[in-house]
């Protein structure tokens, strides 16, 4: 099946730092990717959509100026937590699609931990 | 996307097979259902997926009911790697939205 691959699977950062995760999509052209966030015992939340060559859509409540996106390519995208703060540690997951009715593959996530 | 409803959690014994229920009474007719897992501090695994009838692959089968407004997943062989929260979710594929994840249930599958 389609594999896609995000990294780095942990991070520890000091409050007020950046921290940027990569997820790409390794043997098909990802047209969208999703980013959800998951505390401890929770499900996942949507955070973001981003579509290869465009803005993000970021849901209610996420900060865009935070949580920056940026899908310049077919096969990769980018989290960027910006000056992140102990309330921001959290499972970061994206996901793909290659075309609009594809299923859904995940990544295999990122914990951040914020000091 | 409907909302679906999933019991919290479920115990099943290795070996025997584990049914997992799905409600997903408001369904419509453009919505597929969608089975996932998520095993601890990973990211979710597609299982199956089905719009009318009933599905198998190499992981599980999906029994969708004739009004699809519930469905089941069935591990036939449970084994302890297949303890995992399950999700079924809902989604319109030529609405190429998102995937929204509600509770799940936490399948716990003991020796």
């Amino acid at each position: 099946g389609a594999v896609v691959s995000q990294h780095p699977s942990w991070v520890i950062c000091k409050s007020g730092t950046s921290v940027k995760i990569e997820c790409r999509s390794l043997d098909f052209q990802a047209t969208t990717m999703f980013w959800y966030r998951q505390f401890p015992k929770q499900s996942l939340m949507l955070m973001a959509t981003s579509n290869e060559g465009s803005k993000a859509t970021y849901e209610q409540g996420v900060e865009k100026d935070k949580f920056l996106i940026n899908h310049a390519s077919l096969t990769l995208s980018t989290l960027t937590v910006t000056s992140a703060h102990p309330e921001d540690s959290s499972f970061y997951i994206c996901s793909a699609r290659g075309g609009f009715n594809e299923k859904l593959f995940f990544g295999s996530g990122t914990q951040l931990s914020v000091l | 996307d409907a909302k679906t409803t999933q019991p919290t959690s479920m115990d099943c014994a290795e070996g025997r097979a584990a049914n997992l229920p799905c409600n997903h009474s408001t369904i419509s007719g453009n919505e597929y259902v969608y089975w996932y897992r998520q095993i601890h501090s990973q990211g979710p695994q597609y299982i199956i997926h089905g719009l009318k009838n009933n599905e198998t692959n190499e992981m599980a089968s999906l029994i969708i009911t004739e009004d699809r407004k519930s469905s089941t997943l069935i591990l036939p062989h449970a084994t302890l790697r297949d303890t995992a929260v399950y999700y079924c979710i809902v989604r319109d594929n030529n609405a190429g939205n998102m995937l929204t994840f509600g509770g799940g249930t936490r399948l716990m599958v003991k020796p």
